[in-house]
């Protein structure tokens, strides 16, 4: 069976800090990765995905299959970066993909 | 472009009782997702739907749970009758149809609290 594992609930950083959360994943096949983010009052929303490679408001994440981790980070934390994280790991399924999440990192980003 | 929209934001019902959430998918997304975060754990799958067919419904957590999505359009969850277990958030998420074998980008609603007293 799939899990995901987020080891923090509340990170807090100073601003200009980089930062790192965590995340580790058990998966028996090839797995794809993402990250959700939720800001204040928004909805949950695709932060990056690990098979696009890209950089997304400065956040990275790189999939390391030996650690079985996919940890995302920032070199400069920002006061807009403050939010709830969430790792999550697709499973396809019948045309579609279901997600299964971590239980989220709160990030607080102080002055 | 409207994005995903849920019915009602929150709804406060008593043990025994039934509600019904809705979800209005984006326009043209043919899978529509349930998901539900119960306090302090994690967001979890529920169902699946491809345009009005079941494809997945393996996270329902009994029988008490009844999904539909009637003409392929928008999607009905009902709870009947409702227990203490089933408070929680109510994510509804719709997504294009999966292309060259890559994970489809699943677009959220702002969810439903639901509080059985």
């Amino acid at each position: 069976a799939q899990r995901v594992t987020q080891p923090e609930k509340l990170l807090s950083v100073f601003k200009g800090a980089p930062v790192e959360l965590k995340c580790n994943y058990s998966y028996s096949g090839s797995p794809e990765l993402f990250w959700y983010v939720q800001y204040s009052r928004q909805r949950l929303q695709l932060l990056l995905r690990h098979i696009s490679r890209e950089s997304i408001k400065g956040f990275t994440a790189d999939l390391n299959k030996g650690e079985t981790s996919f940890h995302l980070k920032k070199p400069f934390a920002q006061e807009e970066d403050s939010a709830m994280y969430y790792c999550a790991l697709s499973r396809l399924t019948g045309g579609g993909n279901k997600l299964t999440f971590g239980t989220g990192t709160q990030l607080k980003v102080e002055l | 472009e409207a994005g995903v929209t849920q019915f009602p934001s929150h709804s406060v019902i008593e043990k025994g009782q039934t509600v019904t959430l809705r979800c209005d998918p984006i326009s043209g997304h043919d899978n529509l997702y349930w998901y539900r975060r119960v306090m302090g754990k994690e967001i979890k799958f529920l169902l699946h739907f491809v345009k009005e067919s079941k494809q997945d419904e393996s996270g329902m957590p009994n029988n008490r749970f009844l999904a539909e999505r009637t003409g392929g359009t928008y999607s009905t969850l009902k709870v009947q009758p409702a227990e203490l277990e089933d408070s929680g958030v109510y994510f509804c998420a719709s997504s294009q149809p999966r292309t060259g074998g890559k994970a489809d980008t699943q677009y959220f609603g702002p969810g439903t609290r639901l509080t059985v007293l």
